[in-house]
């Protein structure tokens, strides 16, 4: 039983192209996260959404585009790919009622050439 | 704005030593403080977490922090290091906005263990 599951695992890519990232959770929650991971293990926030609304929304480049179908569900677009933006992408989600603890998914690792 | 500070970004140590990670924080607002686990190519886990009460805190896999609000710090211990201990750890505070958590990490630091 996967709690959060992303697909691709794996996801190489050319500069320029459009792709898509995908998250599910089984958990019943109704929070959901995109964190990156850059080559240096740095870790930050890109958005959370709290059923299907957008709650935070980091500094992110117009290029990411988040997207929330259902509460189960949190996607990641990425318009015109750049050379910068290979890193491990991870979704998470969290409990209304316990917010304070994150359940991580497996992480997809972006390769843009 | 929260922030966090790993001292260190590579400790080793050896098989049954005291294991001991080192993090500082910056916080306006009482903080809430995690420590996160990931394993080679995996996703993050949850060892441990401060939120409010008791500063001595206990997690999975024997490891627990204390948080000193005088010293700003939350430095987690192992008394004795396992082989499958190595691994990333990262510290983290939260910013807390309606309905989630904005989590804010440290730079992580890289356990190795030594037989």
């Amino acid at each position: 039983d996967t709690a959060v599951s992303q697909t691709p695992k794996y996801l190489v890519t050319q500069m320029g192209n459009d792709k898509s990232i995908k998250c599910e959770q089984n958990l019943g929650h109704d929070t959901m996260y995109w964190y990156k991971q850059d080559s240096k293990k740095f870790l930050k926030i890109m958005f959370s959404y709290n059923n299907k609304e957008l709650i935070i929304n980091e500094t992110v480049p117009n290029r990411f585009s988040p997207k929330s179908p259902d509460k189960a569900h949190l996607n990641l677009h990425i318009n015109s790919l750049e050379l910068g933006d290979s890193a491990v992408y991870f979704c998470a989600s969290s409990h209304p009622l316990h917010t304070d603890t994150q359940y991580f998914g497996p992480g997809t690792r972006l390769t843009v050439l | 704005a929260q922030s966090v500070t790993q001292l260190g970004s590579h400790v080793s140590v050896s098989e049954g030593a005291l294991v001991l990670l080192r993090c500082n924080y910056s916080s306006s607002v009482p903080p809430y403080l995690f420590w996160y686990v990931q394993y080679p190519n995996q996703g993050l886990q949850l060892l441990l977490k401060y939120t409010t009460g008791a500063t001595l805190v206990k997690g999975i896999n024997g490891f627990e922090a204390e948080f000193k609000k005088s010293e700003t710090s939350f430095h987690l211990t192992k008394p004795s290091a396992h082989m499958s201990d190595a691994a990333e750890y990262f510290c983290a505070v939260s910013d807390r906005i309606q309905g989630a958590q904005k989590l804010v990490f440290g730079q992580g630091t890289r356990l190795t263990i030594n037989p």
